[in-house]
């Protein structure tokens, strides 16, 4: 099946700070979301972004297909950006990546 | 948008007691559901995608008598814990292909299981 990694693991903030996080997967996709685990556990799409550019606010992903990877960025870091983020990735079944611990201090 | 309803949210049993975790697609039609499972600190689990009208497909390890599946409806999953024993204790999250292009996958809430 489909392997992907993320990276960091752990990634901690001061608010304002801007970050990357990094999803590389290891076959060809046809699905790539990245999610946002809140603390009740709750899992939120962010995007769908199997390839190109998208922006929504402070956030935006890019996905490059062909070279396997798909990048987060956020701006502009608030409190309420922690969590923890995961990049799922699918042909069929949604396989996901172990997650970015992100800690954002105010 | 597209939502996926489950419930409970929480629930405490004890061991040997059954538990079943309902997950709803609220305003559209799934005939596939997936089941995962996550302990603390770890990534999702596929445990198994639930088919409507047919058997569930279990992942590798997951144990079919223990973690039984049935999707009788279009909008309707059921998991179902046997025999609940305290290792089992997890939280479980249920998740729907979300119809239309563009939108991949929704999840439910998840339900936090406890088996004392």
């Amino acid at each position: 099946g489909i392997q992907v990694e993320q990276s960091p693991p752990d990634l901690i903030l001061q608010e304002g700070a801007n970050s990357t996080l990094r999803c590389n997967f290891s076959d060809s996709v046809n699905n790539l979301q990245w999610f946002h685990q809140n603390p009740w556990g709750q899992l939120i799409n962010l995007f769908y972004i199997p390839s190109g550019t998208k922006q929504n606010g402070r956030l935006s992903a890019t996905t490059v297909a062909t070279e396997r990877y798909s990048l987060l960025y956020i701006s502009s870091s608030q409190t309420t950006d922690s969590g923890v983020y995961f990049c799922g990735t699918s042909y069929g079944k949604l396989t996901f990546g172990q997650g970015t611990i992100l800690t954002v201090h105010p | 948008g597209a939502v996926v309803s489950q419930h409970p949210s929480r629930v405490i049993c004890k061991s040997g007691t059954s538990v079943k975790i309902e997950c709803r697609s609220l305003d559209f039609q799934a005939t596939t559901m997936f089941w995962y499972r996550q302990f603390p600190k770890q990534s999702l689990m596929l445990m198994a995608t639930s088919n409507e009208g047919s058997k569930a497909t279990y992942e590798q390890g997951v144990e079919k008598d223990k973690f039984l599946i049935n999707h009788a409806s279009l909008t309707l999953s059921t998991l179902t814990v046997t025999s609940a024993h305290p290792e089992d204790s997890s939280f479980y999250i249920c998740s729907a292909r979300t119809p239309g292009e563009g939108y991949g996958y929704t999840f439910g809430s998840g339900t936090r299981l406890t088996v004392v």
